[in-house]
């Protein structure tokens, strides 16, 4: 079975710093992988997604992630926080099924934005 | 283009209730899920279902039932709510052979 495991729970930046999420996933065959994001009171917005085209992933506002095979990671990052990144962020995988998609949630890493 | 729709989106049941939560998506999607959400958990999902007529377990399926009779409607049955089930219900649907997963904004239930 496929699983991810998210390293920090609570990341704390200040805005204009850079930010990373870490992600780390266990697959036996290539991967497809997400991150998503959940505003407070809000449903799941994707970020990105890598499914075997580049490694280097660019998804909405400003984020980014790359898929690293030799290092089985995923890391979410952006140059420069913004206030509005202030967010729950979830790092997905999918696990193969005959049909449909299934998908595999990391724990979660909240983070936090200060002025 | 409504997407995934969820209803309702917050619910307080005493103990031994029963309810459904609803979810209806209008992008043909043969692929719906239900996933719930607690702290530092992630989600976690329920019951899935491939297509009309056809659902299938999760991996914490106890105290749920579902059934697919149309495309566009997974409806999530709670028999007898505990309070255990007190948690935050995403219904999710994909296309066929896709792999984004478009999700509602999510029913809050608080059994009590």
């Amino acid at each position: 079975a496929q699983s991810v495991t998210q390293l920090d729970s609570h990341v704390s930046v200040s805005e204009g710093t850079p930010v990373l999420l870490r992600c780390n996933y266990s697959s036996s065959y290539s991967p497809s992988l997400f991150w998503y994001v959940q505003h407070p009171n809000k449903g799941l917005q994707l970020l990105l997604k890598y499914t075997s085209a580049a490694t280097l992933v660019k998804g909405i506002n400003g984020f980014e992630a790359e898929f690293k095979k030799s290092e089985t990671s995923f890391h979410l990052t952006k140059p420069s926080a913004h206030m509005s990144d202030a967010a729950e962020y979830f790092c997905v995988v999918r696990d193969w099924m005959e049909y449909g998609n299934k998908l595999v949630f990391g724990a979660g890493t909240i983070l936090r934005v200060k002025s | 283009n409504a997407g995934v729709t969820q209803t309702p989106k917050f619910q307080v049941l005493k103990t031994g209730q029963s309810m459904t939560l609803q979810c209806a998506q209008d992008m043909n999607h043969e692929y719906m899920s239900w996933y719930r959400q607690d702290p530092g958990m992630g989600l976690r999902l329920i019951h899935y279902s491939v297509g009309a007529g056809i659902t299938d377990q999760g991996e914490v399926p106890n105290g749920y039932n579902v059934s697919r009779s149309t495309t566009e409607d997974f409806p999530l049955r709670l028999l007898s709510a505990a309070p255990s089930q007190t948690s935050v219900y995403f219904c999710a649907s994909s296309p066929p052979g896709g792999t984004e997963a478009f999700f509602g904004q999510g029913t809050r239930l608080t059994v009590v």
